[in-house]
């Protein structure tokens, strides 16, 4: 069964950084992209970041380019999302998904900046 | 970078048919695959189709999707409504650099 978990969502004041982990389990997580979607409260979808099977290719909202990372373990099935510069306005419900489809999701895991 | 635009919300009654439209703003709607998410409250996305047509298994044939270049939009149509149908619904689709979705559309089954 192809599973996704994310985690490390928390409350940090607005400048902060906080890194975002996603397990994934049930496929070949080497073989496939994965990306990083977010939600806020009572609002759409909006993607965030994706990165390809191997690394080397990383893409970005203009809204994160330049303050958050994306990166994978393919040895540890794992993907992060390391956010600096947190603002007001990153407050939202991050999800992890697979492949260019967003075939499977996780979770979501809560980020709230506030001071 | 391209947008998709949805219908706010929609509403039909059970055993009905509904048909939820996304449309792109520039660029050709056939140059990359749409896709479709249902999100109901509280929970996850879930793809209900994939690759413009394509539905997942679990996923229920009254659910189907298409694209049509002369409108430059997708489509996703649900047939035969049922109550759990309600839940707000999601385009996507992508270019070289670049994920996005429509804002949603809520689907109230009445």
């Amino acid at each position: 069964e192809v599973q996704v978990v994310d985690s490390g969502g928390d409350l940090v004041q607005p400048g902060g950084s906080l890194r975002l982990s996603c397990v994934a389990s049930g496929f070949s997580f080497s073989s496939f992209w994965m990306q990083w979607v977010r939600q806020a409260p009572g609002k759409g979808l909006v993607w965030v970041s994706r990165i390809n099977h191997d690394g080397t290719t990383t893409d970005y909202a203009d809204s994160v380019r330049g303050r958050f990372t994306i990166s994978r373990d393919n040895a540890k099935n794992t993907v992060s999302l390391q956010m600096n510069s947190l603002r007001v306005d990153d407050t939202a419900v991050y999800y992890c998904a697979r492949d260019v489809s967003l075939d499977n999701w996780g979770q979501g895991t809560l980020v709230t900046v506030s001071s | 970078n391209f947008m998709l635009t949805q219908p706010h919300s929609v509403s039909e009654s059970p055993g009905k048919t509904v048909t939820i439209s996304c449309t792109r703003s520039s660029g050709s709607i056939a140059s990359n695959y749409v896709q479709w998410y249902q999100q109901r409250p509280g929970s996850s996305p879930i793809t209900v189709i994939y690759e413009d047509k394509q539905r997942p298994s679990g996923v229920p044939d009254r659910f189907s999707g298409s694209i049509d270049s002369s409108s430059n939009s997708a489509s996703l149509t649900i047939s035969g409504l049922k109550t759990e149908d309600e839940a707000d619904y999601y385009c996507q689709s992508y270019d070289s650099s670049n994920v996005v979705f429509g804002g949603g559309t809520k689907l109230t089954v009445l």
